[in-house]
C-alpha cells in the first residue's frame, strides 16, 4: 500500500537558519503530493502541493519538488524565522484508490529559537 | 468565510458513553473525511464520503459510524467509547474535481475516554 516517510524530529533551528526536511513516499499510481503544516491548537494548513514529475511547489518561501526517480518530496526553506515553528506532515493522494484518501507521514515538528 | 467547523472542542468520556462529533463545512464541498491524529502516527483516515448519501471505510473504522444526510454536514459517531478511542480527530472536505485539491481541515476535537 501508499506510504509516506517523514525524518523524525524535533528539528531545532536558530533563526535565518536553512530548512530541509526530508520526505519519501511508495505508492501505487502516480500520486499527488502535499506538505501540511500544523501549528499549535490548530487544523492542517496546506503549505504547498505538486501533482506531477518535476513540479516544483512554493509558498511563503518554503518549497518541494516532485522527485519520481527518488520518490522524494523534501521540504526546504533558505531562512526560517521564529513563526515557521510548527509541525510539517508530508501527505499524498494516490489516484489509483480515487483519489479518496490522503497518506501521511507521521510528522516533523520544528522548533526555530532566536 | 467559516470554511470547516467542529465541535466540540474539547470532550471527555467515560468508557461505554456514546456521542457524536459534529463537522460542518461551507464551501460546498462534494467530499468530507474524519481522520484521528495519535502521537507517532500522523494522521489516519477513518470514514469518508464523496457526496451525501454515500460513505465509506478508511484505514481505521472500528468502532465510529457516519451518515451524510446533506452535503455540508458529515457527523462521527461514537456507540460505545473505548479508551483506545482518545485522540484528536479532525473533518476535513474537498472539491469533488479529483484528488488533485487539497483538502481543508478543521480545528479538530479533543477526546479523551477515562
Amino acid at each position: 500500500g501508499d506510504s509516506v516517510t517523514q525524518m523524525e524530529g524535533p528539528v531545532t533551528l536558530s533563526e535565518e537558519a536553512f530548512l530541509t526536511i526530508n520526505c519519501t513516499y511508495t505508492a501505487t499510481g502516480y500520486p499527488s503530493l502535499f506538505w501540511y503544516v500544523q501549528y499549535p491548537g490548530e487544523g492542517l494548513q496546506l503549505l504547498l502541493k505538486a501533482t506531477k514529475a518535476d513540479d516544483k511547489g512554493s509558498n511563503k518561501g518554503f518549497e518541494a519538488t516532485y522527485r519520481k526517480e527518488t520518490t522524494s518530496f523534501h521540504l526546504e526553506k533558505g531562512s526560517v524565522q521564529v513563526s515557521d515553528s510548527a509541525v510539517y506532515f508530508c501527505a499524498l493522494s494516490d489516484p489509483t484508490g480515487g483519489g479518496n484518501k490522503l497518506t501521511f507521514g507521521t510528522g516533523t515538528q520544528l522548533k526555530v529559537e532566536l | 468565510n467559516a470554511g470547516v467547523t467542529q465541535t466540540p472542542k474539547f470532550q471527555v468520556l467515560k468508557t461505554g458513553q456514546s456521542m457524536t462529533l459534529q463537522c460542518a463545512q461551507d464551501m460546498n464541498h462534494e467530499y468530507m473525511s474524519w481522520y484521528r491524529q495519535d502521537p507517532g502516527m500522523g494522521l489516519r483516515l477513518i470514514h469518508y464520503s464523496v457526496g451525501a448519501g454515500i460513505t465509506d471505510q478508511g484505514e481505521v473504522p472500528n468502532g465510529y459510524n457516519v451518515s451524510r444526510s446533506t452535503t455540508e454536514d458529515f457527523p462521527l459517531r461514537l456507540l460505545s467509547a473505548a479508551p483506545s478511542q482518545t485522540s484528536v480527530y479532525f473533518c476535513a472536505s474537498r472539491s469533488g474535481t479529483g484528488p488533485n485539491q487539497p483538502q481543508h481541515f478543521g480545528d479538530g476535537t479533543r477526546l479523551s475516554i477515562l
